[in-house]
């Protein structure tokens, strides 16, 4: 079975800090996927990583993938408060084509002014 | 681009009634998945198709859940009878290829 695991769960930091989540998983998968949700809203993609090694970035957020060690990043530079919310790092269960998704059990971040 | 539309957003009903809840994916898209979200269990996948056609429906909690997709536009998620224990966010995914999952506004479901 497929296990997810990030941390840290829950996340308080300053605006203009950097801060690293990571998003470890237990079986051999090349595609991994980050989303980030508002409270009371739906889930938004923010990265899809297809590769080992794939790094993306969308302004203050950078998400990397190393397959071999099982592990993804997503980092914060700069942290602004709008970024606030709650992060998910998810994994396709099976490998080729479209497959559902394994989530982690989210990071709740809040960051204060 | 409409996005993927779930209906209705929020149902109440009381516990043995039967619920469905919809969905319309995105055009074009190939593949739907049906996620339920709980602050106990968090986001857990429960069905998905790929060509209107289910692939894996391991996730389904009982025999009570049932879904089906008639053609490429709509799909249903049905709970007969429903329980207490069913009442979360129950969101509605579609995609193309490995280009990420596009989620819907989710239906917030609540057993009395």
């Amino acid at each position: 079975e497929l296990k997810v695991e990030q941390n840290p769960l829950f996340l308080s930091m300053q605006e203009g800090k950097n801060y690293t989540i990571y998003c470890n998983y237990s079986t051999t998968s090349d595609r991994l996927y980050w989303y980030r949700q508002d409270p009371g809203k739906s889930l938004e993609s923010l990265f899809v990583l297809l590769s080992n090694g794939a790094v993306k970035q969308e302004g203050r957020l950078m998400a990397s993938l190393d397959t071999k060690a099982r592990l993804s990043t997503l980092h914060i530079t700069a942290a602004v408060h709008d970024l606030s919310a709650t992060y998910f790092c998810a994994v396709a269960t099976s490998g080729g084509g479209a497959d559902g998704l394994t989530f982690g059990k989210g990071t709740h971040l809040i960051i204060q002014p | 681009d409409a996005g993927v539309i779930q209906s209705p957003r929020h149902e109440v009903t009381e516990m043995g009634q039967e619920v469905t809840l919809r969905c319309k994916p995105i055009s074009g898209h190939n593949s739907l998945f049906w996620y339920r979200q709980t602050m106990m269990r968090g986001l857990e996948l429960l069905i998905y198709f790929n060509n209107n056609v289910p692939i894996d429906d391991s996730g389904m909690p009982e025999d009570r859940f049932s879904a089906k997709m008639p053609n490429a536009s709509f799909s249903t998620l049905k709970i007969q009878p429903s329980e207490p224990r069913d009442s979360a966010v129950y969101f509605c995914a579609s995609s193309w290829a490995q280009l990420g999952q596009f989620f819907g506004p989710g239906t917030r479901l609540t057993v009395l």
